[in-house]
């Protein structure tokens, strides 16, 4: 079972272009969060989707920034008009159901990590 | 709103060694804890993760924590350091209620031979 996909892994876009970065959750996961990392401090969340849906997204930045997870094919995290400050490494999770979950099994209320997507702007 | 502390930004052990990094953390409802570590250049491996039980709770490469709910505590320790458990490690909290885990600032463990 292969592990939670992101690509690409380094990102790198000047200023007011635009940068896609795309999740594929492990294999029977319908949950996806995304996650940023600033240099050497921890992850802050940005939204929780699930298929088709957008659960919470209250670590968003309400413009510039989008995401979908549609019926077929990977979550997407969009940033419009990119600048330096965008300079991050994101993380998405998936998990097979809700952390909150009553599904106390032993991995169902993990969130398992892909490597990143490392985003670099110039 | 929820919250975690990692007090200490660096923690230095011997080999053989125990060792122990400290959390805190602040969330209404039922806490559910979570230790993960992180390699450099890479994600976020899962550690180990206490949601309700035992107190002590027993995960990956030999780690433990202990949930202490009086002092608000989920320390993550080992019986004796190897040198490959030099990494950055992430405590993170969540409740009955929601989605979003919150991280701490992490800790950076350093393990010398």
């Amino acid at each position: 079972n292969a592990g939670v996909m992101q690509n690409p892994r380094h990102l790198v876009r000047r200023r007011g272009q635009e940068a896609r970065l795309r999740c594929s959750p492990m294999k029977g996961h319908s949950h996806v969060y995304w996650y940023r990392q600033l240099p050497e401090e921890g992850l802050k969340f940005m939204v929780y989707l699930q298929k088709e849906n957008i659960i919470d997204e209250s670590g968003m930045p309400k413009e510039r920034f989008s995401a979908e997870f549609p019926k077929e094919g990977p979550s997407i995290l969009r940033i419009q008009q990119v600048v330096r400050g965008d300079s991050a490494a994101y993380f998405c999770a998936s998990s097979p159901y809700p952390t909150s979950g009553r599904a106390l099994g032993e991995a169902k209320n993990i969130q398992y990590f892909g490597a990143g997507t490392r985003l670099s702007v110039l | 709103a929820q919250s975690v502390a990692q007090p200490e930004d660096q923690v230095n052990v011997a080999e053989g060694n125990p060792l122990t990094v400290k959390c805190t953390y602040s969330v209404s409802g039922n806490p559910y804890l979570f230790w993960y570590v992180q390699y450099p250049n890479r994600g976020l491996q899962f550690l180990l993760k206490y949601i309700t039980g035992d107190n002590l709770v027993k995960g990956s490469y030999g780690f433990e924590a202990e949930f202490n709910k009086s002092q608000t505590s989920f320390h993550l320790k080992k019986p004796s350091a190897l040198v490959s458990d030099s990494a950055l490690y992430f405590c993170a909290v969540t409740n009955n209620a929601g989605n979003m885990l919150t991280f701490g600032g992490g800790t950076r463990l350093m393990v010398k031979p």
